[in-house]
């Protein structure tokens, strides 16, 4: 059974940095290439990272470049995501997964002061 | 980052089909086709289809997947309650480096 377990999500003050945390199994994680998609509750779906099989290549929304940042450690079948300067609009729920084939349940985020 | 362009919302009566379509162009849809997704209130997203018409498994047969140009559509026939849900198109833009979304089409079975 494929799972995609998110974690970090958190309350924090703009500004601030949290690390999500995604442990994916059932599947040869190091097989696919991983994303970030946020959504705010309500509202429709927003791609935010991606990284390569291998983690030699990622990009990342409009919206998030240069405030975030993709990684991955195939042998722990973990990704990653580090948000630093967070502000209030980054505030939704954040999944990972593969996009066309996994999805992981999500964690929320919150920017609030 | 442009979006892919999906109907916001559609109306079937029950045991009817749907057909929902998502447009894009030459640079997502049209070059390595698209995904469907379905999202029930509160629920993560669920993969239907991707990569045009390949199907997880576990995914009835009710729901099939094709391509035109640079428009992909979804099919369910035979609809049924639980078919009732938000429905994302989504595909690769080697243009954009990114994944597109469509914004989604609300699903009413009636």
């Amino acid at each position: 059974e494929v799972q995609l377990v998110e974690s970090g999500g958190d309350l924090v003050q703009p500004g601030g940095s949290l690390r999500l945390s995604c442990v994916a199994s059932g599947f040869i994680f190091s097989n696919y290439w991983m994303h970030w998609v946020r959504q705010v509750p309500g509202k429709g779906l927003e791609w935010v990272s991606r990284i390569d099989s291998d983690g030699s290549g990622t990009s990342h929304a409009d919206s998030v470049k240069g405030r975030f940042t993709i990684s991955r450690d195939n042998a722990k079948n973990t990704v990653y995501l580090q948000m630093n300067s967070l502000r209030v609009e980054d505030t939704a729920v954040y999944y990972c997964g593969s996009v066309f084939e996994y999805w992981g349940q999500g964690i929320l985020v919150t920017v609030s002061s | 980052q442009a979006g892919l362009t999906q109907p916001p919302s559609m109306s079937k009566d029950l045991r009817q089909t749907a057909t929902l379509t998502c447009t894009g162009n030459s640079n997502n849809v049209g070059n390595q086709g698209a995904g469907w997704l379905q999202q029930h209130q509160g629920r993560p997203p669920k993969p239907l289809s991707y990569r045009d018409n390949n199907r997880p498994s576990g995914i009835s047969e009710r729901f099939s997947a094709s391509r035109s140009g640079n428009t992909a559509s979804l099919t369910i026939t035979g609809l049924q309650p639980e078919d009732e849900a938000d429905y994302y198109c989504s595909a690769w833009d080697k243009s954009l480096n990114a994944v597109v979304f469509g914004g989604g089409t609300k699903l009413t079975v009636l």
